[in-house]
């Protein structure tokens, strides 16, 4: 089973912090993903990495920031937190790039900036 | 460019009843698509995926999806809901390949099931 696993489900920050969200998959997939997902606007997507240092820009990156030094990790960050980027971040991964792979995704971080 | 479009918001039947979650997809290729159900404070899970094999699909706990090129639909069915179906469900379409941008998820459809 790929199991997709995220570093914290509840996270509490102060506004101006540096957030460092960590998201791990145990099942050598190429491709990972960064979403964000807030009531009537389904998900949204941040950033999205290829392979390991490979990074694209999603729909929504601005205030974010990623990295993927090891193929297994992908961490999202945030430079400095803002009461707008409270949300529930879910993190996924896919074996490839082709269409016709499903993504597997980790339990989510709910994220509170006060 | 492809987008999703699931039909109905919000869905409500009773136990035992037939599920009907619609979904319309908009793609300049053969798409593959595919049904995740989220759970409250879970993440999502996949239910099943069409890849231009056979038009209907089945999935997980009883769900299965036909794949209608003609009305370019993908409608998730149950023939009897239960209660632990009950969770919020996304339709999405993927095409090509080379990015992430070929992924394009729907807005969701939230379940309700009454005893």
């Amino acid at each position: 089973d790929v199991k997709v696993t995220q570093s914290s489900r509840y996270l509490v920050k102060r506004t101006g912090e540096k957030v460092f969200l960590e998201c791990v998959q145990d099942m050598d997939h190429e491709n990972m993903f960064w979403y964000r997902q807030d009531p009537g606007l389904g998900l949204r997507l941040i950033y999205f990495s290829y392979d390991v240092k490979m990074k694209e820009k999603g729909d929504i990156p601005e205030g974010y920031s990623v990295s993927r030094e090891k193929k297994e990790r992908f961490s999202l960050i945030l430079e400095s937190a803002s009461t707008n980027q409270t949300s529930m971040y879910l993190c996924a991964s896919r074996y490839r790039t082709d269409s016709f792979y499903e993504q597997y995704f980790g339990p989510g971080t709910r994220l509170t900036v006060t | 460019a492809q987008s999703v479009t699931q039909l109905d918001s919000h869905v409500s039947v009773s136990e035992g009843t037939p599920v009907l979650l619609r979904c319309n997809y908009s793609s300049s290729y053969s798409p593959s698509l595919f049904w995740y159900v989220q759970h409250p404070n879970k993440g999502l899970q996949l239910l099943l995926k069409y890849t231009s094999a056979a038009t209907l699909v089945k999935g997980i706990n009883g769900f299965e999806a036909e794949f209608k090129k003609s009305e370019t639909s993908f409608h998730l069915t149950k023939p009897s809901a239960h209660m632990s179906d009950a969770a919020e469900y996304f339709c999405v379409v993927s095409e090509g390949s080379g990015s992430a941008r070929q992924l394009t998820f729907g807005s969701g459809t939230q379940l309700t099931v009454l005893p």
